[in-house]
């Protein structure tokens, strides 16, 4: 398995702008977590779904920020209109169970958006 | 507030020597992860524990989790360059887990060699 692929890579965007990062998780993986790491704040949940459906959003910062999860191979993390301080590395991540798992939670490579 | 506290923040060590890095919780603990991140990059599986007095190994490093104490120590032992990263503990603090996993803001270890 290629693992949780997240594209781009690097973003580089002006403010206003809008921003969609994407997720690919793991084939058969029924959960589905976008986080966010700065260095203040450390690495944060923003949301996650389950099957498809979020669950919990209560970590999204703002209305400015909205994540889909149209099927179960793909998910978006829009950010619209993109500020400066919205500048971090967003992580996807993907699990069978959060709960009986002894694998974890499988990580993406990453998102480094900065906001000019 | 930070429910999830790791100590040291930060460790240099000479190449041979052992090391430990601990995760406190302000909250009951009911399963405790530790990660590795390289700079740049995602964060890597170490392992997970999830009943008191666990203790899992995994090459050179070992994890405990003291569930009294809400606390996990992961213990590298003769370290070597290879092991330096950021390493991170994430913790599940809801019953029956609804997949809301916190993390600590890691410890930063570098290896001398």
């Amino acid at each position: 398995d290629a693992g949780v692929i997240q594209s781009p890579r690097h973003e580089v965007t002006e403010m206003g702008q809008e921003v969609t990062l994407r997720c690919k998780p793991i084939s058969g993986h029924d959960y589905l977590f976008w986080y966010r790491q700065t260095m203040m704040r450390g690495l944060e949940l923003l949301i996650y779904f389950n099957n498809n459906v979020p669950i919990d959003d209560s970590g999204m910062p703002e209305d400015r920020f909205s994540a889909k999860m149209p099927n179960a191979s793909f998910s978006t993390l829009k950010i619209q209109p993109s500020e400066p301080r919205d500048s971090a590395v967003y992580f996807c991540a993907s699990s069978l169970s959060p709960v009986i798992s002894n694998y974890g939670y499988t990580f993406g490579s990453g998102t480094r958006l900065t906001v000019v | 507030s930070q429910e999830l506290e790791q100590s040291p923040q930060s460790l240099i060590v000479q190449e041979g020597k052992n090391l430990t890095i601990n995760c406190t919780s302000s909250k009951t603990l009911y399963g405790l992860y530790w990660y590795k991140q390289k700079y740049g990059e995602g964060l890597i599986f170490l392992m997970m524990l999830q009943k008191g007095g666990e203790e899992k190994s995994h090459e050179k490093i070992t994890a405990k989790l003291d569930e009294k104490k809400q606390q996990s120590s992961l213990h590298i032992t003769a370290s070597q360059p290879s092991h330096a990263g950021i390493y991170l503990c994430g913790a599940d603090i809801n019953v029956g887990s609804q997949g809301n996993l916190i993390f600590g803001k890691g410890t930063k270890l570098s290896v001398k060699p």
